[in-house]
């Protein structure tokens, strides 16, 4: 059974740098290859914040980058910004099944 | 505009039937997979459902499977979801997703995650 595992929450201040991981556990670990992160705000729809596991859709803050490490995947928000303080997903798929995995979600606190 | 409207949520009991509808205006909705994506109260996101743009390629989260059906009319601009055997635990708000058209040597599934949501419609399954 494969899963993507995110702490539950974490919390950085204002101007600083966070760095939320996402853990896939999977006996096709190299499979998961497309990585996404998703933004949500209390009572919105999700928002598409990285995919391909480092690429930003039109639009997107340069302050979101993704990387990629092994079975690792991370995402970095630099320069917190009070509005930043959100939800946020992971999610991936492999191409050698038809199943998206999301993550459990962490919830970012702006101090 | 890129628009996802759903609908036909509603409150039923278990073991009861549901279908919900996606209409999909402001982009050539036969070019593009769509998916089905839930959200009970308070808890993460969770995959349900997938569907290219000509029903090759099908998907389904373990804990619907056998029990849900996703389709698709080009024609209507619109994506379904059939719900049978309903269950309190599938109590969420239902949204309907784009993947966009960004592809592997597989195909177009979920490569690029998912651009455009819709707002989500509300089943409750409750006695």
């Amino acid at each position: 059974q494969s899963a993507l595992t995110q702490p539950a929450s974490v919390a950085g201040s204002p101007g600083q740098s966070v760095t939320i991981s996402c853990t896939i556990t999977s006996s096709d670990v190299a499979g998961y290859k497309y990585v996404s992160w998703y933004q949500q705000h209390p009572g919105k729809t999700p928002k598409l914040i990285i995919y391909d596991v480092a690429k930003r859709p039109s639009g997107i803050s340069n302050r979101f980058s993704g990387s990629k490490s092994g079975n690792t995947a991370s995402l970095t928000i630099s320069g917190l910004q009070a509005e930043d303080e959100a939800d946020y997903y992971c999610t991936s798929y492999t191409v050698r099944s038809n199943l998206v995995l999301f993550g459990g979600g962490t919830k970012l606190t702006v101090l | 505009e890129v628009q996802l409207v759903e609908s036909g949520g509603d409150l039923v009991q278990p073991g009861r039937s549901l279908r919900l509808s996606c209409a999909a205006s402001g982009f050539t909705f036969d070019d593009y997979t769509m998916h089905w994506v839930r959200q009970a109260p308070g808890k993460g996101l969770e995959w349900v459902s997938g569907l290219t743009w000509n029903s090759a390629r099908v998907g389904y989260a373990d804990s619907v499977k056998g029990r849900f059906t996703i389709s698709r009319d080009n024609a209507k601009k619109s994506l379904y979801l059939q719900m049978n055997s309903l269950r309190s635990e599938d109590t969420a708000l239902y949204y309907c997703a784009r993947a966009p058209r960004y592809c592997s040597s597989s195909g177009c599934y979920a490569e690029g995650g998912f651009d455009y949501w819709g707002q989500g419609t509300l089943v409750t399954v409750s006695s």
